[in-house]
């Protein structure tokens, strides 16, 4: 098994272009999330899945978009990018089938907005 | 919402010294206590995880103990060796589909 995949590993962005973070996980996880690290900080939940087609928001949803169509596929969409997205991205995903809560965490996307 | 507090946010120790990391939390509704290494260029990985059933937990040098009168939690590693140098981070959830709440994070150094 891959675990949980992110691409790409890096991007640089200009103020307001737009783009799409990959997250793909072959783990049959039925829950997905994204969280983002800015520097000296811990991880802070932007959105979340219980499943294909649920998606929710969490603490900073602003300024993004998430779908996921599939079990395996959790997209990070960002809109008219801003200095304040810049950040590092991770995916992760977990399940609960027998109590099991472990979220397991993608490499990460290290995005530059200027 | 809950909030997780870490301290020290840098942690200097001795090779074959122990290693203490505390943290506290708020909401008294979580039950969900893990604790994660994030080695540079890398994402968090689990180390373990303990429970508001359970007051201790051990893996090898690790353990966890968890104080959920006082709301607290605490990650002991024994015997520290080099490779143990990272930055830690703790976390609490309600459990099921909820995120986790993270703490800022210890950076731990281990001194040769």
């Amino acid at each position: 098994n891959a675990g949980v995949t992110q691409t790409p590993k890096f991007r640089i962005l200009k103020i307001g272009q737009s783009m799409t973070l990959q997250c793909a996980q072959d783990m049959n996880h039925n829950y997905m999330y994204w969280y983002r690290q800015d520097p000296g900080m811990g991880l802070k939940l932007i959105y979340y899945s219980v499943g294909a087609g649920i998606t929710d928001k969490g603490e900073v949803p602003n300024g993004y978009n998430v779908s996921r169509s599939t079990t395996e596929d959790f997209p990070l969409r960002l809109e008219l990018a801003a200095p304040s997205q810049t950040s590092v991205y991770f995916c992760a995903s977990s399940y609960t089938f027998g109590g099991s809560e472990t979220q397991y965490f993608g490499p990460g996307t290290r995005l530059l907005v200027l | 919402g809950e909030n997780v507090e870490q301290h020290p946010s840098t942690l200097s120790v001795q090779e074959g010294d122990s290693a203490v990391i505390k943290c506290t939390y708020s909401d008294s509704a979580s039950n969900y206590f893990p604790w994660y290494k994030q080695e540079l260029g890398k994402g968090p990985q689990l180390i373990i995880d303990i429970r508001s059933n359970v007051g201790e937990k051990k893996d090898q040098r690790i353990a966890v103990t968890l104080n959920k009168t006082a709301k607290h939690f605490s990650l002991h590693i024994t015997e520290t060796q080099p490779e143990d140098s990272a930055v830690y981070f703790c976390a609490a959830s309600r459990g099921g589909a909820d995120g986790l709440t993270f703490g800022k994070g210890t950076h731990l150094i281990i001194q040769p």
